[in-house]
C-alpha cells in the first residue's frame, strides 16, 4: 500500500464514450502527477499539479482532461478516445514538484483501459 | 535535455545469481538518480535513490552507486530471489527546470527457482 489509490483498475470504454479515473493519495502530498505507460514505452509524462495548479501539460491531446479539486484528489476526463490511447495510466504524488530528493514520487497501482 | 538509457531486457536468471542492469544518464548539473520497480499488477515503487556523486543507495539487497565520471547508476545484487522478478526503471530528477522525472524503457527482470 503505497498511499495513492487508484479506481477503476481496470477500463474497457468504446470510443464515443465518456469516462473518468480517479486518483486519491493519503500521504499529505502538495503534487500530483498522471502518466501514460505504454508496452515497450518509457513513461510518458502527462500532466503535473502543484497545489492544485496545473504546472505542466507534456502536449496532451485534449480528448484528456485532468482536473484537481483538492491536493488529496485528482481525476483524468477522457472523453472520444482512439484505440491507441490503451495503456496502463498512473497516478503519483510527491511533497511538491521541486525536484530532487525532496521529489520522490510513490505511484498507484494504475488504471489498465481498453479502449475498443 | 534529460535521458536515462538503461538496458534493454528481457533478464533472466536462476535464483541466487549476480544481478547488474545498467543504466546511464544525460542531465545538466547534478541530477538526483532513482531506481523504480514494478511488480506485477502495481505501480511503481521506489527502490533506491542517490542525491550526489559517489553515493550509494542501498534496499532489500539492491545497491546502485552514483558515478559522475561515467554518468551511471547501474543496479546490482549479489543473490536474486524469485520475488525479485518484475520490471525496473532507472530514473533521475535534475534541478531548476528539468526537475521532473525521466525514466528509461525499463528492464523485465525474471528469475528461475
Amino acid at each position: 500500500e503505497t498511499g495513492v489509490t487508484q479506481t477503476p483498475r481496470h477500463l474497457v470504454m468504446g470510443m464515443t464514450n465518456k469516462k473518468s479515473l480517479k486518483c486519491e493519495q493519503h500521504l499529505g502530498h502538495n503534487a500530483m502527477y498522471w502518466y501514460k505507460q505504454s508496452a515497450k514505452k518509457p513513461l510518458e509524462l502527462m500532466f503535473v499539479y502543484n497545489f492544485k495548479e496545473q504546472t505542466e501539460n507534456n502536449s496532451v491531446p485534449s480528448r484528456f482532461s485532468p482536473e484537481c479539486p483538492n491536493s488529496s484528489h485528482l481525476f483524468l476526463h477522457l472523453h472520444t478516445l482512439q484505440p491507441e490511447d490503451s495503456a496502463l495510466y498512473l497516478c503519483a504524488s510527491s511533497q511538491d514538484s521541486t525536484g530532487g530528493a525532496k521529489n520522490i514520487q510513490y505511484f498507484g497501482a494504475g488504471t489498465r483501459l481498453s479502449v475498443l | 535535455g534529460n535521458s536515462v538509457t538503461q538496458m534493454e531486457g528481457p533478464v533472466t536468471l536462476s535464483e541466487e545469481a549476480f544481478l547488474t542492469i545498467n543504466c546511464t544518464y544525460t542531465a545538466t548539473g547534478y541530477p538526483s538518480l532513482f531506481w523504480y520497480v514494478q511488480y506485477p499488477g502495481e505501480g511503481l515503487q521506489l527502490l533506491l535513490k542517490a542525491t550526489k556523486a559517489d553515493d550509494k543507495g542501498s534496499n532489500k539487497g539492491f545497491e546502485a552507486t552514483y558515478r559522475k565520471e561515467t554518468t551511471s547508476f547501474h543496479l546490482e545484487k549479489g543473490s536474486v530471489q524469485v520475488s525479485d522478478s518484475a520490471v525496473y526503471f532507472c530514473a533521475l530528477s535534475g534541478p531548476g527546470s528539468a526537475r521532473q522525472l525521466t525514466f528509461g524503457s525499463g528492464t523485465q527482470l525474471t528469475v528461475l527457482p
